[in-house]
């Protein structure tokens, strides 16, 4: 049973395109974060959700949008894809107060 | 502006010796030190995590020293085995429910 899970695992497309990424956890978790690992693997946050709200929005392009539409789902849309969006997309999931933040197996996208 | 520094980028250790990597911080207003351990194609993964009131907390092979004076944390992996060959990487939070903060990873691989 998988607890945070994110599809799809592999996405390749081309420049200019609009692509979404899903997330879904089923910990009962109240916060939701996307997270983006470069070529290098530095993993760097771009957003929090906590219980479908807003919480941290980090300098990201206006071109990444997420979409909580309940506490257990949270999706990454990029808009007017660029080269340098290639990277591993992470999606994670934690209690707002306590331990254990829990990541998905991540989404490799590459813009072509 | 990277708030978590880790050492060394990489680290070659042979069966049954200590593994040491090191991070400093600068945020005094941290209280919660993760360490994740990442396999390729996999998501970081929550290793041994510690709070700024103990100075060291023990799991199995695994051990965070934490010394709270000099902002900086390390983790010990004893008897180190060629399953534990990945990339480990430190981090940092104001609690658990904020965003990690985390260091550039360091790449172990331990030989046989």
């Amino acid at each position: 049973d998988t607890a945070v899970s994110q599809t799809p695992k592999y996405l390749v497309t081309q420049m200019g395109n609009d692509k979404s990424i899903k997330c879904e956890q089923n910990l009962g978790h109240d916060t939701m974060y996307w997270y983006k690992q470069d070529s290098k693997k530095f993993l760097k946050i771009m957003f929090s959700y906590n219980n479908k709200e807003l919480i941290i929005n980090e300098t990201v392009p206006n071109r990444f949008s997420p979409k909580s539409p309940d506490k257990a789902h949270l999706n990454l849309h990029i808009n007017s894809l660029e080269l340098g969006d290639s990277a591993v997309y992470f999606c994670a999931s934690s209690r707002f107060e306590g331990y254990g933040y829990t990541f998905g197996s991540g989404t490799r996208l590459t813009v072509v | 502006q990277q708030q978590v520094k880790q050492s060394p980028q990489s680290l070659i250790v042979q069966k049954g010796g200590i593994s040491i990597i090191n991070c400093a911080y600068e945020n005094t207003a941290f209280d919660y030190f993760p360490w994740y351990q990442q396999f390729p194609g996999k998501g970081p993964a929550l290793l041994i995590a510690i709070r700024p009131d103990v100075s060291e907390k023990k799991e199995g092979r695994f051990t965070i020293s934490f010394n709270k004076s000099a902002k900086q944390f390390s983790l010990h992996i004893m008897d180190s085995q060629p399953g534990d060959s990945a990339t480990y990487f430190c981090a940092a939070s104001r609690n658990s429910g904020y965003a990690l903060n985390f260091g550039k990873g360091t790449s172990l691989l331990v030989t046989p």
